[in-house]
């Protein structure tokens, strides 16, 4: 079974310029997180979507947004990028929406750098 | 005061020895723990989860939780130069879906 796929895998940007990314779950799974790594630190909730609907949403500014499809996939949007928002876009999967007891699975992320 | 805190390193430990990984956390509606150990440019993998007070052994790995101090530790026995990586603390808080907080993680260098 394939595991979460990301793409792009890399990605560069121009401040201002608009990105989105891309995330397919793992088969069956109808949870998709989102979480932003900057280099040395921990990665940070962003969204969470279950079921096509947000569950959750993390300390970001509204350039930030998020959609999850029929078919459970997901994209990150991100408007108006800045310089700060260079980091690894991790996506994450899960079986549930509440509570996932045996944790994600994440994808392989998407370095985006913002020059 | 971060929610989940780890010592950055690095820790430095002797191929074959123990290595002690801590973690404290501030919410007392944390309910879940979770270990991720994460390779130089790649994505976290979970090694391991706790809920419950107490030890949890899977292989060369036990997860420590002390609910009461707040605290949640990894030890890597036999520590081997392919666990150098750094490993991030995840906490799961009640009420608040499937969101995991992460620490900053602990750069770990097993030395042969």
């Amino acid at each position: 079974d394939a595991g979460v796929t990301q793409s792009p895998t890399h990605l560069i940007k121009t401040r201002g310029q608009h990105v989105t990314l891309r995330c397919s779950p793992i088969s069956g799974h109808k949870s998709v997180s989102w979480y932003q790594q900057v280099l040395g630190q921990g990665p940070q909730f962003i969204f969470q979507y279950y079921e096509k609907e947000e569950r959750g949403r993390g300390n970001f500014p509204d350039r930030f947004s998020a959609r999850q499809f029929p078919n459970y996939s997901s994209e990150l949007n991100v408007n108006a990028l800045l310089l700060g928002d260079s980091a690894l876009y991790l996506c994450a999967s899960s079986l549930e929406g509440l509570g996932a007891p045996n944790g994600y699975t994440f994808g392989s992320g998407t370095r985006l750098t913002v020059v | 005061q971060k929610e989940v805190e780890q010592n950055s390193g690095p820790l430095s430990v002797p191929e074959g020895a123990i290595a002690s990984l801590n973690c404290t956390y501030s919410d007392r509606g944390s309910q879940s723990f979770f270990w991720y150990r994460q390779y130089s440019g790649k994505s976290p993998e979970l090694i391991m989860f706790i809920y419950s007070n107490g030890d949890k052994e899977d292989g060369r790995f036990t997860a420590q939780l002390n609910k009461a101090s707040q605290y949640v530790s990894l030890l890597i026995r036999d520590s081997q130069p392919s666990d150098s990586a750094t490993y991030l603390c995840a906490v799961q808080i009640a009420n608040a879906g499937n969101m995991l907080t992460f620490g900053g993680g602990t750069r770990l260098m097993v030395k042969p």
